[in-house]
């Protein structure tokens, strides 16, 4: 199975600061990224597919990066909406597996 | 408007059998491949398993954790996804959630693109415990 291995699991931030989150993954993926965001007692929600394509609808302050094993999910600038807990997923092959999440706060 | 309402948690003995659904609308369900992804109290997602549509062969594919308990099923003629779980176990206490499957994509009627992972139930919750 692929394991994705996503840093760091929690992070606290100031609205407007710039917030990275990486995800590695044990072997080349190509760009097989998806990235969701999950608010509490909801279900997860789309953001970035094919590791850098942002889906309709979502803000432009959020952007994927990457390709081979190392990925980056960036918010430009935090808004305390974006307050979530982030999970990369490889689409490369199944099992579909997931990183372990982030847990964003803001200050 | 998109909906995927799932049915059937529930609590359940250790050992014990639960089939949930999961009735899609909004979008053209026989062209989507559909998964089943778990969260349990607390945790992470789970990717349960998966099976594609009947064009492209309707084959299943499972998490190592629920293969050979675990069934999924779909009913295009009724629009639903189905998970046949069997000889439970407490680890598979967790919230279970459809989903457009979580890779490549699908064509609706109307010829958009449907992006794997982009629609979500709102879950059903499963408890195994005696």
């Amino acid at each position: 199975d692929i394991r994705m291995t996503q840093s760091p699991s929690s992070l606290s931030a100031s609205a407007g600061d710039r917030v990275t989150i990486t995800c590695r993954a044990s072997r080349s993926i190509d760009s097989s990224v998806n990235w969701f965001q999950q608010k509490a007692g909801k279900a997860p929600k789309l953001l970035v597919y094919a590791a850098s394509t942002l889906q309709s609808g979502v803000p432009l302050r959020f952007s994927g990066s990457g390709s081979g094993t190392d990925f980056t999910l960036t918010i430009t600038s935090l808004q305390p909406e974006d307050c979530a807990t982030y999970y990369c997923q490889q689409s490369y092959w199944t099992p579909w597996t997931f990183g372990q999440g982030t847990k964003v706060e803001i200050k | 408007e998109v909906q995927l309402v799932e049915s059937g948690g529930g609590l359940v003995k250790p050992g014990g059998s639960l089939r949930l659904s999961c009735a899609a609308s909004g979008f053209t369900f026989s062209n989507a491949w559909m998964s089943w992804v778990r969260q349990a109290p607390g945790k992470g997602l789970e990717w349960v398993g998966h099976i594609k549509s009947n064009t492209d062969g309707g084959t299943k594919d499972y998490a190592a954790a629920v293969k050979g308990r675990f069934t999924i099923s779909r009913d295009d003629s009724k629009n639903t996804l189905y998970l046949q779980m069997s000889s439970l176990k407490t680890d598979d206490t967790a919230v279970y959630y459809c989903t457009t499957d979580l890779a490549g994509f699908f064509y609706d009627s109307d010829n958009s693109r449907v992006m794997g992972g982009d629609y979500w139930g709102q879950g059903t919750l499963v408890t195994v415990s005696s």
